[in-house]
């Protein structure tokens, strides 16, 4: 059974930073493509950041470019984010999401995410 | 840069049928879709990848309740016998390389 696990949310204040990670089991993480979701409080989903199954490529949506940054570990089967540079606007839950194939794709299988509130 | 149309809401009776519209922008009518689910304060759930000749892979012990098909640049997704735990939100979602875009939502009322 897939499962995606994520952790890290929680209370920052603006410019603060925070790193959420998402603990893959299930299947073989290095041969897949993930990426981060984000849904602010009332709106619709958002594509945040996504990465290559090897990790060589990795892509941002232009609300986070430069602020954010998506890595992950195959060896432990884990994606992270970091954000650093927060806003009020980044106030959201974070989704990790596995993406169907090594680099592009629909998302077949999605955690069940982790609060992040950008406040003072 | 691709861009996917949804209306804002939808509503249908118990055990009814509810067709929902996510519309590919202009030149981009042969690209595949996803559609996800999103329950009232849950994740999403993948439902189903629809391709551009209405072929579709539906996910993990999703209903054959659920259902897709395409015609030009419009995917759709149609629900049967509406059940009270269809009430939701439903997103679709395409991608290019290096990037993935999701449409705004529509939310299903059952009534």
């Amino acid at each position: 059974e897939v499962q995606l696990l994520e952790c890290g949310g929680g209370l920052v204040q603006p410019g603060g930073s925070l790193r959420l990670s998402c603990a893959a089991s299930g299947f073989t993480f290095s041969n897949y493509a993930m990426t981060w979701v984000r849904q602010a409080p009332g709106k619709g989903l958002e594509w945040v950041s996504g990465i290559i199954d090897s990790g060589g490529s990795t892509y941002y949506a232009d609300s986070v470019k430069g602020r954010f940054t998506i890595s992950r570990d195959n060896s432990k089967n884990t994606l992270y984010l970091q954000m650093n540079s927060l806003r009020a606007e980044d106030t959201a839950v974070y989704y990790c999401a596995k993406v169907g194939s090594a680099t592009v794709g629909y998302f077949d299988y999605w955690g069940q995410g982790t609060l992040v509130t950008v406040s003072s | 840069q691709v861009v996917l149309t949804q209306s804002p809401s939808a509503s249908a009776s118990l055990g009814a049928s509810v067709n929902l519209t996510c519309t590919l922008s202009s030149g981009h009518s042969s690209y595949a879709i996803a559609w996800h689910q999103q329950q009232p304060e849950k994740g999403p759930r993948y439902l189903m990848k629809l391709s551009s000749d209405g072929s579709h892979s539906k996910g993990d012990n999703i209903p054959d309740r659920f259902s897709g098909s395409s015609s030009g640049a419009e995917r759709y997704l149609t629900i049967s016998s509406l059940q009270s735990d269809d009430e939701a939100d439903y997103y679709c979602q395409t991608w290019v390389t290096g990037t993935w875009v999701f449409g705004g939502g529509t939310k299903v009322t059952v009534l």
